[in-house]
């Protein structure tokens, strides 16, 4: 029972382009959202957030945005740099939830 | 100002040995949560504890998994005779106010591999 989605296991780009990665979920009760970033061996990363009254959330170079009606959300990176080359998860939860949901992350590839 | 501390970050057994894998919410955090990464997979919710109670443990197997909280010292997720399935990365998490609209802070994981 796959309640998150990251359907993408892996995408490469260019430095310097935009990244995107894309989240669905199935659970109309989640309110909050929330990208991780993940390296090899470390523990996951609070990258951004985004609650459910809003549709868009920027800090930086990262901003995710959030379609409730279609239950997806996604996460923009410009400029990408190579040192965001790591696994990305989204998760959500809801206000009466005790646990965050995870999708199976997807691997991001900026290549100089 | 430490993170979430997990130790030991690698843990080898035999089957049907215990592992203990032990974490140190950050400092003023009193809700810990426990997540289990298998290969290639995202995290899976185990369970979610304030000191000395369990909140929620619908993600725990029901049997040879436990965890607690106590007042004193880290939270402990225990393993009782392990088997080759239970190798995985094992992460926990703190937070300062219950789930929900709370954000969690990640240690780094305790890796375990059962020969």
């Amino acid at each position: 029972d796959q309640q998150v989605k990251q359907n993408s296991p892996s995408l490469s780009v260019q430095e310097g382009r935009i990244s995107i990665l894309n989240c669905d979920y199935t659970n109309s009760m989640f309110d909050y959202f929330l990208w991780y970033k993940k390296y090899p061996a470390e523990g996951p990363t609070f990258l951004i957030s985004i609650s459910s009254i809003k549709d868009k959330n920027e800090d930086g170079r990262f901003t995710v945005f959030l379609n409730k009606s279609a239950k997806h959300l996604s996460l923009h990176i410009v400029p990408s740099q190579p040192g965001d080359s790591a696994v990305y998860f989204c998760a959500a939860s809801a206000d009466n939830f005790n646990k965050f949901y995870f999708g199976s992350g997807t691997k991001l590839n900026v290549k100089p | 100002n430490a993170g979430v501390m997990q130790n030991p970050r690698h843990l080898v057994r035999r089957r049907g040995q215990e592992a203990r894998l032990r974490c140190s919410p950050m400092k003023g955090h009193s809700h810990v949560y426990w997540y289990r990464q298998l290969p290639e997979e995202g995290l899976k919710f185990m369970v979610y504890l304030q000191k000395e109670n369990i909140i929620d443990e619908s993600g725990m197997p029901k049997e040879r998994f436990s965890a607690e909280f106590p007042k004193e010292g880290p939270s402990i997720l225990r393993i009782q005779q392990v088997v080759r399935g239970d190798s995985a990365a094992y992460f926990c998490a703190s937070s300062l106010h219950r789930g929900g609209q709370e954000t969690q802070y990640f240690g780094p994981g305790t890796r375990l591999l059962v020969l």
